[in-house]
């Protein structure tokens, strides 16, 4: 079956340390997205994508960056420079233009905590 | 970008009718409505989409007014299960290229009590 799949489920991270979250997709989606969730919180936009070797920073991108050097892959990094790291992530992608299809498609995410 | 408001949270039994609704002022002609559930520690998933009149699946209905300034999901006889969050996003969600940044904002907590 097509979908997102995000690792590692659960990721520590140790004061100033740069950790990538892995996120792939095999639903031939143009569009990805990495937003991030804090308790009781609503989703937070990172950045996106809309196509290879393109991204836009969304709301709170200080202290991440990103690549998209395949379709099928949008990695998310957490650089030293983000202070609040401890948070649940979620990886989402959207079809193509005049595609079927119903929004957004997420993983199953990836709680970072700092140690 | 059409903002969405909710409410915090909901309490129901199980068995009840329970309706979420969403206000959504400054919808855009092409915006689309939809409806996603959440459980802890998990992703979002998709419960209905639509854009007037009504909608309905087999988990959900989708009322929309003519004005389309708000929305209400309806989950027919609720159990102890559908306890999560509900969020309602406004958005061309069907164009999918783009880019669009749609809001997510803290969305509805049901909570369903036996």
């Amino acid at each position: 079956d097509g979908g997102i799949t995000q690792s590692p489920k659960y990721l520590f991270r140790k004061e100033g340390q740069n950790v990538t979250l892995s996120c792939e997709q095999n639903l031939n989606h143009d569009a990805m997205y990495w937003y991030r969730q804090d308790p009781g919180q609503g989703l937070r936009l990172i950045y996106y994508s809309q196509i290879v070797n393109d991204f836009q920073k969304g709301d709170i991108a200080e202290g991440y960056s990103v690549s998209r050097e395949k379709k099928e892959s949008f990695p998310l990094t957490v650089t030293s420079a983000q202070k609040n790291p401890t948070a649940f992530y979620l990886c989402a992608s959207t079809p193509p233009a005049g595609a079927r299809g119903y929004g957004y498609t997420f993983g199953s995410g990836t709680r970072l905590t700092v140690v | 970008l059409a903002k969405t408001t909710q409410p915090i949270s909901m309490d129901s039994y199980e068995g009840q009718e329970v309706n979420i609704t969403c206000s959504h002022n400054n919808i855009a002609t092409n915006d689309y409505i939809t409806w996603y559930q959440q459980f802890p520690s998990q992703g979002p998933r998709f419960i209905i989409q639509g854009y007037k009149t009504k909608v309905t699946n087999e988990v959900a209905s989708l009322f929309i007014p003519a004005d389309r300034k708000s929305s209400t999901l309806s989950l027919p006889r609720v159990s102890l299960s559908d306890t999560a969050v509900y969020y309602c996003l406004v958005g061309d969600t069907r164009t999918g290229t783009g880019g669009f940044k749609t809001i997510f904002g803290a969305g509805t907590r049901l909570f369903v009590k036996a």
